[in-house]
C-alpha cells in the first residue's frame, strides 16, 4: 500500500486556475470512486473539500472540482485566492475498508 | 456540533508506553468508523488504522500493523491509539477523524490533534 503520487509543489497566479493530479493504481483508485480531498493549512488540521471524486460538502466553495480517470484523480482550484495557499492531499479506498493519502501538494499563490 | 477532542501533547522516552485518546460528541457514538492519521514533522499525512466503535472491528495499514493498537471504551465512548515501546521515530502530531458514510467515507469531523515527542 504505496502512497498516491502527488506533484510536491504547484503555484498560480491569483484568479488563475490550477490542477493537482493524484495517481494511484487499480488496487485504490482506479478501483474505487471514493477519493475525497483535503485542505491544511500551517497548523491546522485537514478539512474535506470534495468527496466521492466530485462532489463537495456543504459550505465549500465551488472554485474546487475534483474529477478521476482511470487510476488519477484531479484536483482543480479556479479562481485561485490567497486563502487556497495551503497543503492539499488526496485520499482513496484502497479495499477491505482501509485507504491510503497521497503524497500532498504545497499550493503557493503567487 | 460534531466534535472530536482528543488528549494533550505528550513528551516521552524511548522505550515508554502511551495511550492516547479521541472522545466523540454530538451523533452516536457506535454508529461511524473512527481512524487514526499519523503527520510527522513537516511530512504529509498517513493513513494508520480504522476501528468501528459498534463492535470494535478493526482494519490497519500494512506499514503501522504489528507497531500500534487501535482501540475503543463503549462505555466512555472514548477511541485510542496506543504504543507498547516508543521509538524517537513515533514523534509527530496524530489526528482522530470520522468516517461519514453519507460522504463517501471521506473524513468530515477531524480531532485538533496531539502531538506526541519522543526523545531520550
Amino acid at each position: 500500500q504505496s502512497a498516491l503520487t502527488q506533484p510536491a509543489s504547484v503555484s498560480g497566479s491569483p484568479g488563475q486556475s490550477i490542477t493537482i493530479s493524484c495517481t494511484g493504481t487499480s488496487s485504490d483508485v482506479g478501483g474505487y470512486n471514493l477519493v475525497s480531498w483535503y485542505q491544511q493549512h500551517p497548523g491546522k488540521a485537514p478539512k474535506v473539500i470534495i468527496y466521492e471524486v466530485n462532489k463537495r460538502p456543504s459550505g465549500v466553495s465551488n472554485r474546487f472540482s475534483g474529477s478521476k480517470s482511470g487510476n488519477t484523480a484531479s484536483l482543480t482550484i479556479s479562481g485561485l485566492q490567497a486563502e487556497d495557499e495551503a497543503d492539499y492531499f488526496c485520499c482513496s479506498s484502497a479495499g477491505g475498508n482501509t485507504y491510503v493519502f497521497g503524497s500532498g501538494t504545497r499550493v503557493t499563490v503567487l | 456540533e460534531v466534535q472530536l477532542v482528543q488528549s494533550g501533547a505528550q513528551v516521552k522516552k524511548p522505550g515508554d508506553s502511551l495511550k492516547i485518546s479521541c472522545k466523540p460528541s454530538g451523533y452516536s457514538f457506535t454508529s461511524s468508523w473512527i481512524e487514526w492519521v499519523r503527520q510527522m514533522p513537516g511530512k504529509g499525512l498517513e493513513w494508520m488504522g480504522i476501528i468501528f466503535p459498534g463492535d470494535s472491528d478493526t482494519r490497519y495499514s500494512p506499514s503501522f500493523q504489528g507497531q500500534v493498537t487501535i482501540s475503543v471504551d463503549r462505555s466512555d465512548s472514548t477511541v485510542y491509539l496506543q504504543w507498547s515501546s516508543l521509538k524517537a521515530s513515533d514523534t509527530a502530531m496524530y489526528y482522530c477523524a470520522r468516517r461519514n458514510s453519507k460522504m463517501g467515507s471521506a473524513m468530515d469531523v477531524w480531532g485538533q490533534g496531539t502531538t506526541v515527542t519522543v526523545s531520550s
